[in-house]
Order: structure tokens, then C-alpha cells, then sequence
């Protein structure tokens, strides 16, 4: 139980275009998720957190415009890259957190997407 | 602010042998929870154990456990039996009930064959 995917696994896009990353809980109900980006051989930085139907909570120095993201259902969360340039290539992390039993304390991730930005 | 610190940054074990990995965080909050995730080469994020502050007894998950000192807010795992699968990085992170995990930078286990 408590499985969240991630598409795309990888993608590569010219400066510029815009890049969106899909995460879905496939057998819970996530009230909250998260998006995180992380850098080679360094933890996991929490850029926003979305709950379903409200507008995301981002974190400070992380540009609101420029990462869209959008948490229409209990299911998927969307973010979506704007006008993206060769500093945002990184790996991307969703996480999940749900309601009843563990899952309402407990964030389970995604597989990742990495970004590569030409 | 919460702080959630992992002192060895790598570490390695020999296959079959028994390792543990440290983690201290700072808090004023008296209700949370602890977690152990490993990130394997593959980068997805292994939810490893659990630990629920108000419970004094310490987490298992078959060949892994934790010594949790509330007091000492100290919150270490332990791997027995290491297996080569178990090479990756292992993260340690603070969830205050509610509110949004705070993860330690990492120690990156090695297990030799």
C-alpha cells in the first residue's frame, strides 16, 4: 500500500519551454503533497507544499510563477516548470501524505523525475 | 527551528555484520514523529521505519530497529544481517504532527561483499 507515482521518469527540454511533472497516489487519498528538488549527493529540499483544492504554500526563495504547481485531486498533483532554463535541471521528488491509519503522518515518495534543461 | 543532524556522512559494513547509523535533532515540540528513509542509486525514497514520539517503545521493521532517546533526542538505526541491497543513502527526518518533514543531509552506507 501507499504507492505514488511519478511521469515523467526523465525529461530533456530546450531553455525556455515549459515542463510539466505529474504525481499520483494510486491506492490512497492524499490531502497533502509535496514537491522537492534535489541536488546530487545532498538532501532533499522542500520547495512547496500543495493540499487538494487550495493554492500551494511555497517555500521562501522558491519562485511561485515560475513552479506552478496545481493538487486538483486527491490523486495527482501537478508541477509545471515555466520558461525553463539550464539552473532548474535538477531531480524532482513528489510525496504523498493521506488520510487514516499511517498514512496520515507518514510522506511517501515518488520515484523522481529528473530534468535536464538544454 | 527544528534541526535534524547525521554526524557520518558515509560509512560502510561488511555483509552480514551489524551497523548503526546516528541521528540527533532539536525541538521543542513534545508530539512527532521520526522516520529512517534509504535512497538507493535508483533515487526513489524507501520509507525505511517509523517512530511516533509518545511510544516508548522502540521500532522494528525485521532487520531493522531504532534506539530512540526521547530525553537525549536521539534517534539511531540500526541494520543487522547488512545485505548488499541495503547500500544507499540513508536520511533520518523530524515530522512534528501535522507539519512538514525536516530531513538530516544524509549517510551514505556502503555494504562490502
Amino acid at each position: 500500500g501507499a504507492v505514488v507515482s511519478q511521469h515523467p521518469s526523465w525529461v530533456i527540454c530546450k531553455s525556455g519551454t515549459s515542463v510539466k511533472i505529474e504525481c499520483r497516489s494510486l491506492d490512497f487519498q492524499a490531502t497533502t503533497m509535496f514537491w522537492y528538488r534535489q541536488f546530487p549527493k545532498q538532501s532533499l529540499m522542500l520547495m512547496a507544499t500543495s493540499n487538494e483544492g487550495s493554492k500551494a504554500t511555497y517555500e521562501q526563495g522558491v519562485e511561485k510563477d515560475k513552479f506552478l504547481i496545481n493538487h486538483a485531486s486527491l490523486t495527482l498533483s501537478t508541477l509545471t516548470v515555466t520558461s525553463a532554463h539550464p539552473e532548474d535541471s535538477s531531480f524532482y521528488i513528489c510525496s504523498a501524505r493521506g488520510e487514516g491509519g499511517k498514512s496520515t503522518d507518514t510522506q511517501y515518495f515518488g520515484p523522481g523525475t529528473r530534468l535536464t534543461v538544454l | 527551528a527544528q534541526t535534524v543532524t547525521q554526524s557520518q556522512p558515509e560509512m560502510s559494513v561488511q555483509e552480514a555484520e551489524t551497523v548503526t547509523l546516528s541521528c540527533t535533532y532539536d525541538t521543542s515540540e513534545s508530539n512527532y514523529y521520526l522516520f529512517w528513509y534509504k535512497q538507493p542509486p535508483s533515487r526513489q525514497m524507501i520509507l525505511v521505519i517509523r517512530q511516533e514520539a509518545y511510544k516508548q517503545q522502540n521500532a522494528t521493521e525485521n532487520r531493522f530497529s531504532v534506539n530512540f532517546q526521547k530525553a537525549a533526542k536521539s534517534f539511531s538505526l540500526k541494520i543487522s544481517d547488512s545485505q548488499l541491497g541495503d547500500t544507499a543513502m540513508y536520511f533520518c527526518a523530524f515530522n512534528p504532527s501535522g507539519s512538514r518533514l525536516t530531513f538530516g543531509e544524509g549517510t551514505q552506507l556502503t555494504v562490502n561483499p
